[in-house]
């Protein structure tokens, strides 16, 4: 079965830090870029962040660049997403998604998402 | 803030056909393909039009994406119940190097 499954969710204090974890199944996982989105309570979807084929090339919204790394391991079919720094306004639903693109450096639409996993940044 | 706009929400009776009208810039729209996303609450968001027109398999030919300049809009004919969701435009922006999403319309099927 083609998916994905995102984990390491939970609650953190701010200032803390989390790192999620994507674990991709059914697809060649080293041959598409991947993506992170997120959903804060009420609100709309926003893109976190971007990683291409290689790896080689990543994007950040303004909103978490300095605070968030994205990352994949090949060898484990894996998309990370490393959260330091944490602040309230962090708080949502992560998805990470597929990316349509196998050409490196090159970034398309999003045709498979997981399901997705709550982060709550809270004292 | 969403450099994209969209309206918060649009609705119509069952066989109606409903317009979502997403307003960007020369940064995103206007240099990038649109995609258009359906997302119930909840679940996986889905992808419903790439490259601004074109529909993934599966996805009835009851939605249609189109784009002119630096506005977008997503077409929903026969409207049905199973329509009721939150929908997003999306594109890439060269001048914030990132992904942009629309601010969002909820379709209310009455």
């Amino acid at each position: 079965e083609v998916q994905l499954v995102e984990s390491g969710g939970g609650l953190v204090q701010p200032g803390g830090s989390l790192r999620l974890s994507c674990a991709a199944s059914g697809f060649t996982f080293n041959n598409y870029a991947m993506s992170w989105v997120r959903q804060a309570p009420g609100k709309g979807l926003e893109w976190v962040s971007a990683i291409s084929v290689s790896g080689g090339t990543t994007y950040y919204a303004d909103s978490v660049k300095g605070r968030f790394t994205i990352s994949r391991d090949k060898s484990k079919n894996t998309l990370y997403l490393q959260m330091n720094r944490l602040r309230a306004e962090d708080t949502a639903v992560y998805y990470c998604a597929k990316d349509v693109s196998a050409i490196d450096g090159i970034f398309d639409a999003f045709d498979m998402w997981g399901q997705g996993t709550m982060v709550t940044v809270s004292s | 803030q969403s450099v994209l706009t969209q309206p918060p929400s649009a609705s119509g009776t069952p066989g109606q056909r409903v317009t979502i009208s997403c307003s960007g810039s020369t940064s995103n729209i206007g240099r990038n393909f649109v995609y258009w996303y359906q997302h119930l609450p909840g679940t996986a968001p889905k992808l419903l039009i790439y490259r601004n027109n074109q529909r993934p398999s599966g996805v009835p030919d009851r939605f249609s994406g189109s784009k002119s300049g630096t506005s977008a809009s997503l077409a929903i004919s026969g409207l049905r119940s199973e329509d009721e969701a939150d929908f997003y435009c999306a594109t890439w922006d060269d001048s914030l190097s990132g992904y942009v999403f629309g601010t969002g319309t909820k379709v209310t099927v009455l």
